[in-house]
């Protein structure tokens, strides 16, 4: 079946810091990526997404290119900020197929300092 | 409403007990999924809603979990006999069709004591 791996945490950073975070995927077909985040106290926030190979999402500084010939979606920003301090979880869906249903990886959690 | 709202924000309960957990989704969203996360894990789908009919129930672990949305807006996950394995944090989304991008409530902490 489809699954999301990405690496396990805790990450921490200072400020300013360049941010990756690796998110592969198994699936059949072509399903769309997302980067989801989970600020301290608040609910999963659609952070980026993108729906074919070779896109590039993009929101809040942070970017992820859809790669289907490595089935990855890693998370970048070039310089994180403490406000980044957060969950952030990688998901696949497959939106051209009823119910989309969404597969997450674990999460993996940020802790940016100043 | 503004957005996914869930109630209660928590809920203690003991075993064996029953529980109800509500979600009232965006107005206006056809589709309507119940997601439970436990803890360090990501969140794991449970079922889903199209209108009022359950399209997909396939991820429930077993028949102490039910859900309903007779009216096609609000949704009601039930659990019963519940177990300590049952705590987690029960999320709902909704979106406006399965084409579109989910919307979270901030969810329901379940602890089974």
């Amino acid at each position: 079946g489809d699954s999301v791996t990405q690496m396990e945490g805790p990450v921490t950073l200072s400020e300013e810091a360049f941010l990756t975070i690796n998110c592969t995927y198994t699936a059949t077909g072509y399903p769309s990526l997302f980067w989801y985040v989970q600020y301290p106290g608040e609910g999963l926030q659609l952070l980026l997404k993108a729906t074919k190979a070779d896109d590039k999402g993009s929101n809040k500084g942070f970017e992820a290119t859809y790669r289907k010939e490595t089935t990855s979606f890693h998370l970048e920003k070039g310089s994180v900020q403490v406000s980044d301090s957060a969950v952030y979880f990688c998901a696949l869906g497959h939106y051209n197929q009823a119910g989309t249903a969404l597969i997450f990886g674990k999460g993996t959690t940020l802790s940016v300092s100043s | 409403g503004a957005g996914v709202s869930q109630t209660p924000s928590n809920k203690v309960t003991e075993k064996g007990k029953y529980v109800e957990l509500r979600c009232d989704p965006i107005s206006g969203h056809t589709a309507l999924y119940w997601y439970r996360q436990s803890l360090g894990q990501g969140p794991e789908f449970l079922i889903y809603f199209q209108g009022t009919g359950a399209a997909d129930d396939s991820g429930l672990p077993n028949d102490r979990f039910f859900a309903v949305r007779p009216e096609g807006s609000v949704s009601t996950l039930k659990i019963q006999r519940t177990e300590r394995g049952d705590s987690a944090v029960y999320l709902c989304a909704s979106s406006l069709d399965t084409n579109t991008e989910a919307f979270f409530g901030q969810g329901t902490r379940l602890t089974v004591v």
